[in-house]
């Protein structure tokens, strides 16, 4: 019983475009939402969150949108750099368990130069 | 600024050992969290500590995990008997707040965990 999908394993992009990453949830009672991004041989870091009281929330390069009707949210890179290439991974909580992070799978994003 | 800081890094032992995991949170943060990421089940949360007392332990896989936080600045997650299954690499992560947006969870590098 996945609660955050990521249906996407991997993505590929040009270097200079953009990078939509997709992320599907079940649960309506999450409040949270947040993205990490993921380097070989180190743990994730915090890349940017959303409440689900907003439906977008933007950081410089990175905008987070969520749709709370379809329980989908998205990540939009732009534009797209080669350091970018990671493994992103969309996770989700709720209010009642804030400590609980629900993790999707991940997606690996190649950024090509 | 330190961050959280995991030992080893590397753990390689045969089955039936007992493996001990380290955690250093960062100074200050309040929540502490293990968790397991592997290729079937991805990154999953084990259990999660709250000014040192477990919160959520629904994680755990089964008594052969246990995990403790002696003090504010320390953690570990240990593993007895280890089998060949809990091969995986295990991440520690600290936070001032839970888990929402404002106070996010920073993670250690891991550690490579190898039962033969």
């Amino acid at each position: 019983d996945q609660q955050v999908k990521q249906n996407s394993p991997s993505l590929s992009v040009q270097e200079g475009r953009i990078s939509i990453l997709n992320c599907d949830y079940t649960n309506s009672m999450f409040d949270y939402f947040l993205w990490y991004k993921k380097y070989p041989a180190e743990g994730p870091t915090f890349l940017i969150s959303i409440s689900s009281i907003k439906d977008k929330n933007e950081d410089g390069r990175f905008t987070v949108f969520l749709n709370k009707s379809a329980k989908h949210l998205s990540l939009h890179i732009v534009p797209s750099q080669p350091g970018d290439s990671a493994v992103y991974f969309c996770a989700a909580s709720t209010r009642s368990n804030t400590g609980k992070l629900i993790f999707g799978q991940g997606t690996t994003l190649q950024v090509k130069p | 600024d330190a961050g959280v800081i995991q030992s080893p890094r590397h753990e390689v032992t045969e089955m039936g050992q007992e493996v001990t995991l380290r955690c250093k949170p960062i100074s200050g943060h309040d929540y502490l969290f293990w968790y397991r990421q592997t290729m079937m089940r991805g990154l999953e949360l084990l259990i999660y500590f709250n000014n040192n007392v477990p919160i959520d332990d629904s994680g755990m896989p089964e008594d052969r995990f246990s995990a403790k936080m002696p003090n504010a600045s320390f953690s570990t997650l240990k593993i007895q008997p280890s089998e060949p299954r809990d091969s995986a690499v295990y991440f520690c992560a600290s936070s001032l707040e839970g888990a929402n947006g404002n106070q996010p969870q920073h993670f250690g590098d891991g550690t490579r965990l190898s039962i033969l």
